[in-house]
């Protein structure tokens, strides 16, 4: 079946860039996402990238895109102590579909 | 506007004990999703519901799960007899009908399930 992974642990310093990977298996993947988590909440979408595109920027966030090696990276720049939460990776092969998400990466950022 | 509610959100039965989980979309989704993560694992599909069909149920772990969307709004999400391994938070989402955004799927906070 399709599989997603993600690395489960990330610490860095606030004011540095963080960068979250994933790599899923499907090839047929058409909407891959990035999903936020702070403690005793739900899901939140941080953003989305169409799988015919290389890279997409929203404010301190760059999605890079690299369909051939099926690897996807959230980049945050300027880290701050409210990014600490648990990132998901999801993808999902049809507008509206199920998500495939992985296991997460918590993200710590100390100050 | 009121984001996707679920009730309880926090449940402790024991083995062989019934569960009912309560979620409530976002007034006008016409998409309910069910998920679960299960100690930390990733997060599982379970089933898709549009309207009050079921469109996707191929990620219900067995038939003690039950699912129900009467009317199209809320759906409840019962477990019968609960066993141990269905421990985990199950998360609830919605979406708008295709062509309206239905790509951005909204979740709630989850209700955490706790067999013992």
């Amino acid at each position: 079946g399709e599989d997603v992974e993600q690395s489960l642990f990330l610490s860095v310093r606030e004011g540095d860039s963080s960068v979250i990977n994933c790599t899923y298996t499907d090839s047929s993947s058409t909407y891959l996402y990035w999903y936020k988590q702070e403690p005793g909440a739900g899901l939140q979408l941080l953003t989305y990238i169409f799988s015919n595109m290389d890279m997409k920027q929203d404010q301190r966030l760059t999605v890079l895109l690299n369909k051939k090696d099926k690897h996807l990276s959230l980049r945050i720049a300027d880290t701050q102590t409210g990014d600490s939460a648990i990132y998901f990776c999801a993808d999902a092969m049809e507008y509206g579909n199920k998500l495939v998400f992985g296991a997460g990466t918590i993200l710590r950022v100390k100050s | 506007e009121a984001g996707v509610t679920q009730f309880p959100s926090h449940s402790v039965i024991e083995k062989g004990q019934t569960v009912t989980l309560r979620c409530d979309p976002i007034s006008g989704h016409d998409n309910l999703y069910w998920y679960r993560r299960v100690m930390g694992k990733e997060i599982k599909f379970l089933l898709h519901f549009v309207k009050e069909s079921k469109q996707d149920e191929s990620g219900m772990p067995n038939n003690r799960f039950l699912a129900e969307r009467t009317g199209g709004t809320y759906s409840t999400l019962k477990v019968q007899p609960a066993e141990l391994e269905d421990s985990g938070v199950y998360f609830c989402a919605s979406s708008q009908t295709l062509g309206g955004g239905a790509y951005e799927q909204y979740f709630g906070p989850g209700t955490r399930l706790t067999v013992t």
